[in-house]
């Protein structure tokens, strides 16, 4: 296994363009999560799955966001009509059952210009 | 509801000397505490992690935390820094609750280390 695994790992987009990423978590993890860390900032929590299930979605998260995880594996996190805030390393994490650590993946690191 | 506080956001030690990073927490529930490491340009690195055993826990690269329960304390320790220890280092919280499995970060301490 590979670890967590997330792409693409640089987005550069237009300010009104719609982005996807995508992340597979080491197989076999139930649980997924989504964050956003910014220069100088710890990670802020974005939402959360258990298999198929979102869980949690934080209040941070805008409308124009949205995550999924259909079969329980891989998620996708979309924002629509990107924003210059919106730029910031996007992290996905996974973990194998409630309440232990999570193993984080490189981040999708996207400049919205 | 969960939340951290790490009481330095810059610790500068010299190569040799002991390493101290201050961790508080606060949790509705029985928490679960780690300690993550951010080096330059990578990825979340676990350096250990606290589920209600052992109150003083051993991670990798000699670092240790204990957990002080009536202090609300988790803080990490190292004897000795080396200067490939020079990072960001996140205090993170989880409550062992079947309602929540976030996790929910500090704003981090970068530590300094000089030669």
């Amino acid at each position: 296994d590979t670890g967590v695994s997330q792409n693409p790992r640089h987005k550069i987009t237009k300010r009104g363009q719609n982005v996807t990423f995508r992340c597979d978590p080491i197989s076999e993890h139930n649980r997924l999560y989504w964050y956003r860390q910014t220069l100088g900032q710890g990670p802020e929590f974005l939402t959360y799955f258990q298999n198929e299930a979102q869980l949690e979605k934080s209040r941070l998260l805008s409308d124009r966001f949205s995550a999924e995880r259909p079969k329980g594996s891989f998620s996708t996190l979309e924002i629509q009509r990107t924003e210059q805030g919106d730029s910031a390393m996007y992290l996905c994490a996974s973990g194998p059952i409630m309440n232990t650590e999570a193993f984080f993946g490189q981040g999708t690191r996207l400049t919205v210009v | 509801a969960q939340s951290v506080t790490q009481l330095d956001s810059h610790v500068s030690v010299s190569e040799g000397t002991p390493v101290l990073l201050r961790c508080n927490y606060s949790s509705s529930y029985s928490p679960s505490l780690f300690w993550y490491v951010q080096h330059p340009n990578k990825g979340l690195q676990l350096l250990l992690k606290y589920t209600s055993a052992a109150t003083l826990v051993k991670g990798i690269n000699g670092f240790e935390a204990e957990f002080k329960k009536s202090e609300t304390s988790f803080h990490l320790t190292k004897p000795s820094a080396h200067m490939s220890d020079a990072a960001e280092y996140f205090c993170v919280v989880s409550a062992r609750s079947p309602e929540t499995g976030k996790l929910i970060f500090g704003q981090g301490t970068t530590l300094q280390v000089k030669p």
